[in-house]
């Protein structure tokens, strides 16, 4: 299947510092990237569904000027945790798929681990 | 809106018992995809199965099989003949037109 690979896998920031986490699909035309956070031992949280080219779609509770996202290209997603504080350590994972080829394909990234000090 | 239900918070079995992992799911969908990810300690999801709304066929790949009941808008998986390896949380998901819908995942507890 197609590869998502998310960078960083890990990251130690100060609490205050911004923090940008890159979704990139290597082969494949990711139309619609989804962005979510998991807390230890809970689900994974939907934060935000990004199509290319237009603003991304934040979930009710989502503050959209503290995660930035961004999608400007069918290759490349991005998510700017902005301001970090401790309660933003976390566990963030980016899937993309393509709806319009009708195939259901779903692909995921590593996820990128993060914690604010 | 969509919805998918993993009723099993913790499930615990010992070794070579077989065990079912329940999904049941909610969409105004038509057309839609369903998943069962592995998330293993290390946080990567594994992917198990997917399938379409239109394939109601069961699929078994070696000790796992998936039961999809379009009736009953459920979609179980089945570990026969359990192992210590197969220890992880397990997530069922939908995929409609654009929205990914996950469930709160089984934490599968496979005790030697």
């Amino acid at each position: 299947g197609a590869v998502v690979s998310q960078h960083p896998s890990w990251v130690i920031c100060k609490s205050g510092t911004s923090v940008k986490i890159e979704c990139r699909s290597l082969d494949f035309q990711a139309t619609t990237m989804f962005w979510y956070r998991q807390f230890p031992k809970q689900s994974l949280m939907l934060m935000a569904t990004s199509n290319e080219g237009s603003k991304a779609t934040y979930e009710q509770g989502v503050e959209k000027d503290k995660f930035l996202i961004n999608h400007a290209s069918l290759t490349l997603s991005t998510l700017t945790v902005t301001s970090a504080h401790p309660e933003d350590s976390s566990f963030y994972i980016c899937s993309a798929t393509n709806p319009g080829q009708g195939t259901g394909e779903l692909f995921f990234g590593e996820g990128s681990r993060l914690t604010v000090l | 809106a969509q919805k998918v239900t993993q009723a099993q918070t913790e499930i615990s079995v010992v070794e070579k018992e077989d065990v079912t992992l329940d999904c049941v799911y909610e969409t105004r969908d038509t057309t839609y995809y369903l998943f069962w990810y592995k998330q293993p300690p290390s946080g990567e999801l594994v992917f198990l199965i997917r399938r379409n709304s239109f394939d109601e066929q069961n699929e078994i790949s070696g000790r796992y099989s998936w039961n999809f009941q379009k009736s009953t808008s459920s979609f179980n998986f089945t570990i026969t003949a359990s192992q210590v390896v197969d220890s992880a949380v397990y997530f069922c998901a939908l995929l409609g037109y654009s929205t990914l819908t996950f469930g709160k995942g089984t934490m599968l507890l496979v005790s030697p």
